[in-house]
């Protein structure tokens, strides 16, 4: 079954300083795409960053990126310059495989990583 | 500016009452979704729909239904039968995605969410 894991609960990163934020995933489709969303405490889910399984290149976003390690199933988020609004949580989360005549868009979701930029 | 409303914020039901969350997207997406978020989890996926009068159930479907007469709008019901109804929901919508086309990338855009307590 295709599942997301995120092992760290709460991570602290200093302003100013990278922050990388593990995600690692299961599935047995070669075709995926991987998402990255922040959450602040008001609830809303914004989107970040993509990375699709036949990416040749690591995505990036700004001041976002994704390692991207295929054979290790990992797609670590990494923020860069931290700033003190990029405290939120932080899920990753994977797109199921197709359904062959239609179409899904349906997400796989981890269990987030809380994460506490300080000054 | 286009977006995704969901209503109302916050909802309280009482015993064996049903309620109904509303969301309404204006992004002229075909695909919609309803999430549930429990307290330090992730999204766990209700019900979606990737076209009109059309609409399949998620992982926890149980105790919930929905309905999708217009494009543009997704309601999901919380019934009695759903013993556990406290969380925030949140409601997605996307393109539909079609392998092949080019869509592959496109995230499922939120709403800000409903909180339902039950008194």
């Amino acid at each position: 079954a295709q599942k997301i894991t995120q092992t760290q609960p709460g991570m602290f990163v200093q302003e100013k300083e990278a922050v990388t934020l593990d995600c690692t995933y299961d599935t047995s489709d070669p075709s995926y795409g991987l998402f990255w969303y922040k959450q602040p405490s008001s609830g809303e889910m914004i989107f970040l960053i993509y990375q699709g399984s036949y990416d040749q290149q690591n995505a990036t976003e700004g001041r976002y990126s994704l390692n991207f390690q295929k054979a290790r199933k990992s797609a670590n988020l990494v923020i860069s310059a931290s700033q003190l609004g990029d405290s939120a949580m932080y899920f990753c989360a994977m797109r199921e495989g197709q359904s062959y005549g239609g179409a899904t868009n349906k997400l796989i979701f981890g269990t987030g990583t809380l994460l506490a930029v300080q000054p | 500016d286009g977006g995704i409303t969901q209503s109302p914020k916050y909802l309280f039901r009482k015993e064996g009452q049903n309620v109904t969350l509303s969301c309404e997207q204006n992004l002229n997406h075909d695909a919609m979704y309803w999430y549930r978020q429990d307290p330090g989890q992730g999204l766990r996926l209700i019900y979606y729909s990737q076209i009109v009068n059309d609409f399949q159930k998620g992982d926890i479907a149980e105790g919930y239904s929905v309905s999708r007469e217009k494009k543009e709008s997704f309601p999901l019901t919380v019934t009695s039968a759903q013993k556990n109804p406290t969380a925030f929901y949140l409601c997605a919508s996307s393109i539909p995605f079609l392998q092949g086309a080019g869509y592959s990338n496109q995230p499922q855009h939120f709403g800000d969410g409903t909180r339902l307590s039950i008194l």
